[in-house]
């Protein structure tokens, strides 16, 4: 079945220590999207990317960055995670036209300690 | 800017109908989501309604839209404890590069 799959499910890391998180999708489509999701709180989108297009949240802090070597994969770069860091990471991907539907991965939950 | 609202808790009984409702502001959404999400799982696409569209029915989902008031409902029929988990309206405008505005979800909480 095309999916989007986030990979590790689970993620601890220590304070400071960098972290990536994966994306990978067998949708093919062209957009994808990365979000931060804290205890009963809704997503908030971090940044996404159209085709090789980074478009970063205005409020979105430095230590994330993402990259997209290639269609299917996308990955989320935490360079100092924090204690406030710690959350559930969404990846969603979505193919841009007129309904510009967005599909998720199940998530990674990162603890930071 | 935009804002999306929902009511926090839901609580029905297995068998009877949920309604969970939204509330948003942005006048030009193009298409209005729900989303399910399950403890310590992502998002699942429910469904969706255009705006041009007053209702949609799904199985047991039906969507009403009322574009004047800017309110949005998902009504589950026959709630099954299946169904307990947290439910996200979100609301897109396509000229915003399709950027979802999520509600702050409601939780659903099906007893026996």
């Amino acid at each position: 079945d095309a999916m989007v799959i986030q990979n590790p499910r689970y993620q601890v890391t220590q304070f400071g220590k960098p972290v990536t998180l994966s994306c990978s999708q067998t949708l093919n489509h062209n957009v994808m999207y990365w979000y931060q999701q804290k205890s009963s709180q809704a997503p908030k989108l971090l940044f996404h990317y159209y085709d090789k297009d980074f478009n970063n949240e205005a409020d979105t802090p430095d230590n994330f960055q993402s990259r997209r070597p290639n269609t299917s994969f996308c990955f989320l770069d935490i360079r100092s995670p924090g204690l406030g860091d710690a959350a559930m990471y969404l990846c969603a991907t979505s193919r841009a036209g007129a309904v510009d539907t967005q599909y998720f991965g199940p998530g990674t939950r990162l603890t930071v300690l | 800017g935009e804002d999306v609202e929902q009511s926090l808790f839901l609580s029905v009984r297995e068998g009877d109908s949920s309604v969970i409702n939204c509330t948003y502001t942005d006048s030009s959404s193009t298409y209005l989501y729900w989303y399910k999400q399950e403890p310590g799982a992502g998002l699942q696409l429910l469904t969706y309604i255009f705006s041009n569209m007053d209702m949609k029915q799904d199985q047991r989902l039906t969507v009403l839209l009322n574009k004047k008031d800017k309110h949005l409902s998902l009504r589950i029929a026959d709630t099954q404890t299946g169904d307990s988990a947290i439910y996200f309206c979100a609301e897109v405008n396509t000229g915003t590069a399709s950027k979802l505005t999520f509600g702050t979800g409601t939780r659903l909480q099906v007893t026996l």
